[in-house]
This record gives structure tokens, sequence and C-alpha cells, in this order.
């Protein structure tokens, strides 16, 4: 069965300290994984796309990694607007539904 | 270009009532799902559509939970009886790509609450 595991549950963190976020997954043959930012009350906001281990992807102040066990979320010199949680889920081969893990919880103090 | 549109944004029902919410993909996405999120975790598959077709509903409760996605476009997600344990986030979720990797749009969700 396909799992994603993240960790921590939840991290505070104060402005312009840099961190990382994990998503340890196991699945029978990695299609895709996908990161996704969740603010409250709204719908999962998607932010990358990784395929294979060595692939690394940056949005601003966001870059995601992948290797063939986990991926990481590194966050540099965060602002108080990255705070929300952040989603990892995996797409399998031969499927197109993904599996989400429980998310990261991040909160940056100004 | 319009995200995925779901009404209502929020329901309040007692137990044992039935409620349904609606779904109006991004135009064009071929692929629609709906994902059940309880607070704390991350969204679960209730059902996968692609075009008119079921493509996975295996952790859809059939007993109670019901769907349809009528001419492809817009789809229904209905709970009756609605039990205690169904409070949760339902989120609606399109993709353009057919068998292959496709990112996927989320809406905003309906909030349900069942007292």
């Amino acid at each position: 069965e396909d799992q994603v595991t993240q960790s921590p549950e939840a991290l505070r963190l104060q402005e312009g300290e840099s961190s990382s976020l994990n998503c340890s997954y196991t699945v029978s043959g990695l299609r895709g994984l996908f990161w996704y930012r969740q603010d409250p009350g709204k719908g999962p906001e998607f932010l990358f796309t990784l395929y294979s281990a060595g692939e690394e992807k940056e949005k601003e102040r966001l870059k995601a990694t992948l290797t063939k066990k986990e991926s990481f979320l590194h966050i540099t010199a965060p602002k108080p607007e990255d705070s929300a949680t952040y989603l990892c889920a995996v797409q399998a081969r031969g499927a197109q539904k993904l599996v989400f893990g429980q998310g990261t919880r991040l909160t940056i103090n100004p | 270009e319009a995200g995925v549109a779901q009404s209502p944004r929020y329901k309040i029902i007692e137990k044992r009532q039935s409620v349904a919410f609606w779904c109006n993909p991004i135009s064009g996405h071929a692929t629609l799902y709906w994902y059940q999120q309880i607070l704390g975790q991350g969204p679960k598959l209730l059902i996968q559509f692609q075009n008119n077709g079921v493509v996975d509903d295996s952790q859809l409760p059939k007993d109670r939970f019901s769907a349809e996605r009528l001419k492809g476009v817009d789809s229904t997600l209905k709970i009756q009886p609605a039990k205690l344990e169904d409070s949760a986030v339902y989120l609606c979720a399109s993709s353009l790509a057919v068998g292959a990797v496709g990112t996927q749009y989320f809406g905003p969700g309906t909030r349900l609450l069942v007292l």
C-alpha cells in the first residue's frame, strides 16, 4: 500500500530562519511527487511536481528536492506570508489518484 | 482561467439527514476527483471520474455515499444518511491529463458539520 509520512507535524520559525520539511514515501513505482500549500479555509494550491530522484525545483523562497525514498521542501529566509500547511502527495505508476501525507503546519513569526 | 468551483461552502446538518455537494471543474478537464479531508489529516480520495465514467471508487462508503458526473462536466456528491464521522471538508479537484501524470487543481472545499 502506498504511504506518505510528513515530518514534523508542526514547525514554528522566526522570520528569516531557514529550515526544511520532510516527506518520506513508499510507493509501488513513482509516477510523480507533488507539493501543495493549503491556507486555512482553502483548498490545496499546487506548488511543484518532481518525477525522478535528483530532481530539484524552485519557486521564490521554496526549493523541493527528491530522492528514492523522500522529498524535502527547503524554505529559505521565510516570511510570515509563508505560514500555511504544506502537503506532500505521491502518484503511483499506473494510477492517477494522489496519496497524501498528513501535512506540516508551518508558522513564521515576524 | 476560472478555477474549480464548489458549493455550498459550508453546511451544518443533523445526523441521519442527507446532503449534496456540487462541483464544476476547470473547463476542458477530463478527470474529476472528490476527496475527503478530516481535520488535521491530508485529503483522502473518495471517487475519481474520467469524463462520465468512474475510474476509482474503492474508498467510497457506498452504503451512504453516491456521486455522479453528468455529461462529463459538473459533478455531485451525496451523503444519505449522514453520520457524525462524516464531518470533514469535501474537496473537488480536476486535471487535464488522461492516463498520465497530471497536476490536480483543487476547489475551495465544502465544510460539513454533522451534529
